[in-house]
């Protein structure tokens, strides 16, 4: 297995475009999470996933965010009509909900809103 | 109170010393307790888990947690120029998100 795989890695859009970005979880890992984080600040909890049920949303996550797990599998989030305070990293976690609850991180995606 | 506590740094420490990381967190019913490291411009990398009161010691790592006092600390010994990097400390409950500090930068100077 080769870990948390992120699609893309960069991403430039101009204000008010939607985006989508995709994670591939560890294939073991039934849940799965995503995170925003800006400069000099930790991981941001956006959302998480166990199985293709959606647990926990963050009351901070506005309603141009969506995020969607079809069959437990693969991830995607959407922001739509970006903004320029959405540029961020967007980071997905895996975990499993068997023993250990250790969540390793893809590469993340660097989203720019210009 | 934010839910997880950490002082910012930068903490620099010289080649060869041992580095001190603290972390406080507010929920008493976290279970669960990781250390990240993070290099500039890229994802966290886990370097440590801890679950019940202790140290835990993995290589040059060792992790301490106190449920007590709420703080969970991570000691690096020898430390080298490559371990400069932000660490992030992470807390949750079992089957829960995992709620992150704002990280300590740690710079080891040579």
């Amino acid at each position: 297995d080769t870990g948390v795989s992120q699609d893309p890695r960069h991403k430039i859009t101009k204000r008010g475009q939607n985006v989508t970005f995709r994670c591939d979880p560890i294939s073991e890992h039934n849940r799965l999470y995503w995170y925003r984080q800006t400069l000099g600040q930790g991981p941001e909890f956006l959302t998480y996933f166990q199985n293709e049920a959606q647990l926990e949303k963050s009351r901070l996550l506005s309603d141009r965010f969506s995020a969607e797990r079809p069959k437990g599998s693969f991830s995607t989030l959407e922001i739509q009509r970006t903004e320029q305070g959405d540029s961020a990293m967007y980071l997905c976690a895996s975990s499993s909900s068997l023993g250990t609850t250790e969540a390793f991180f893809g590469q993340g995606t660097r989203l720019t809103v210009v | 109170q934010k839910e997880v506590e950490q002082n910012s740094g930068p903490l620099s420490v010289p080649e060869g010393a041992i580095a001190s990381l603290n972390c406080t967190y507010s929920d008493r019913g976290s279970q669960s307790f990781f250390w990240y490291r993070q290099y500039s411009g890229k994802s966290p990398e886990l370097i440590m888990s801890i679950y019940s009161n202790g140290d835990k010691e993995d290589g040059r790592f060792t992790a301490q947690l106190n449920k007590a006092s709420q703080y969970v600390s991570l000691l690096i010994r020898d430390s080298q120029p490559s371990d400069s990097a932000t660490y992030l400390c992470a807390v949750n409950r079992y089957g829960n998100k995992l709620v992150f500090g704002a990280g300590t930068i740690l710079r080891v100077k040579s």
